[in-house]
C-alpha cells in the first residue's frame, strides 16, 4: 500500500525567499506523483505532476518539483515566493494497482511573510 | 469550460439527520471520486464513480453512499450523521485517472 509522508507540517518563509517543501512516499511499483495547493475557503488546485519522463516537472505559479525515484521523493520549490502563495500545499500519488485512486500527504502550510 | 461544481457550497445540519451533496463535474469527465476534508484525519477518499458504476471505495461506514447518473453528476449521501462527520467534502472529476484529478471547491458541512 502506498503512503505519503510530508516532513514539514508548517513552513514560514519570508517574501521573495525560497522555499522547499518535502514529500517522500512509499510504493514498491510505478506511481503518479502530484502536488495540489489548497487556498483558504477553497478547494485543491493541480501545481504539476508527473507521470514519466523527465524528472524536473514545472507547474504554474513558478513551482517545479523534482522526482528521484532512488529516494522515493518529490520536493516541491520555488524559488522566489509572493505573500499570495501563503496556503496548504499537498503532495499526493497514486498508482495503477489501486486504480489511480489518490492518496495524500497530510499537508504543509507555507505562511509568507513580508 | 466550467469547472467542478459543487452544492451547496455551506450546510448545518443536526445530528441524526440525513445529508445529499451533489457534484457536477467537468463537461466530458466519466470518473468523479469523493474526499472528506478534516483538521484531524486530513484528506480521506470516499468513493469514486465511473460511468454510474462505483469503482473504488475507501474506509467509510455504510451511512456513506453515493451514486452517479447518466451525465456523470453524482451525489453523496450521509445519513444519521454524528458530530464527527463535520467536515469539507471535497468533490474531483477526471478523464483518465492516470492525469489526476480536477477538484470543486468543496461543502462545508457542519452537524450540531
Amino acid at each position: 500500500a502506498q503512503s505519503v509522508t510530508q516532513l514539514d507540517s508548517q513552513v514560514p518563509v519570508f517574501e521573495e525567499a525560497p522555499v522547499e517543501l518535502r514529500c517522500n512516499y512509499s510504493s514498491s511499483v510505478s506511481v503518479y506523483l502530484f502536488w495540489y495547493v489548497q487556498y483558504p475557503n477553497q478547494g485543491l488546485q493541480l501545481l504539476l505532476k508527473y507521470l514519466s519522463g523527465s524528472t524536473l516537472v514545472k507547474g504554474i505559479n513558478g513551482f517545479e518539483a523534482e522526482f528521484n525515484k532512488s529516494q522515493t521523493s518529490f520536493h516541491l520549490r520555488k524559488p522566489s515566493v509572493h505573500i499570495s502563495d501563503t496556503a496548504e500545499y499537498f503532495c499526493a500519488v497514486s498508482e495503477s494497482s489501486n486504480d489511480y485512486k489518490l492518496s495524500f500527504g497530510a499537508g504543509t502550510t507555507v505562511t509568507v511573510r513580508a | 469550460k466550467a469547472g467542478v461544481t459543487q452544492t451547496p457550497r455551506y450546510l448545518i445540519k443536526t445530528r441524526g439527520q440525513q445529508v445529499t451533496l451533489s457534484c457536477s463535474p467537468i463537461s466530458g469527465h466519466r470518473s468523479v471520486s469523493w474526499y472528506q476534508q478534516t483538521p484531524g484525519q486530513g484528506l480521506q477518499f470516499l468513493f469514486e464513480y465511473f460511468s454510474e458504476t462505483q469503482r473504488n471505495k475507501g474506509n467509510f461506514p455504510g451511512r456513506f453512499s453515493g451514486r452517479q447518473f447518466s451525465n456523470s453528476r453524482s451525489e453523496m449521501n450521509v445519513s444519521t450523521l454524528e458530530l464527527g462527520d463535520s467536515a469539507l467534502y471535497l468533490c474531483a472529476s477526471s478523464s483518465t485517472a492516470v492525469y489526476g484529478y480536477t477538484f470543486g471547491s468543496g461543502t462545508r458541512l457542519t452537524v450540531v
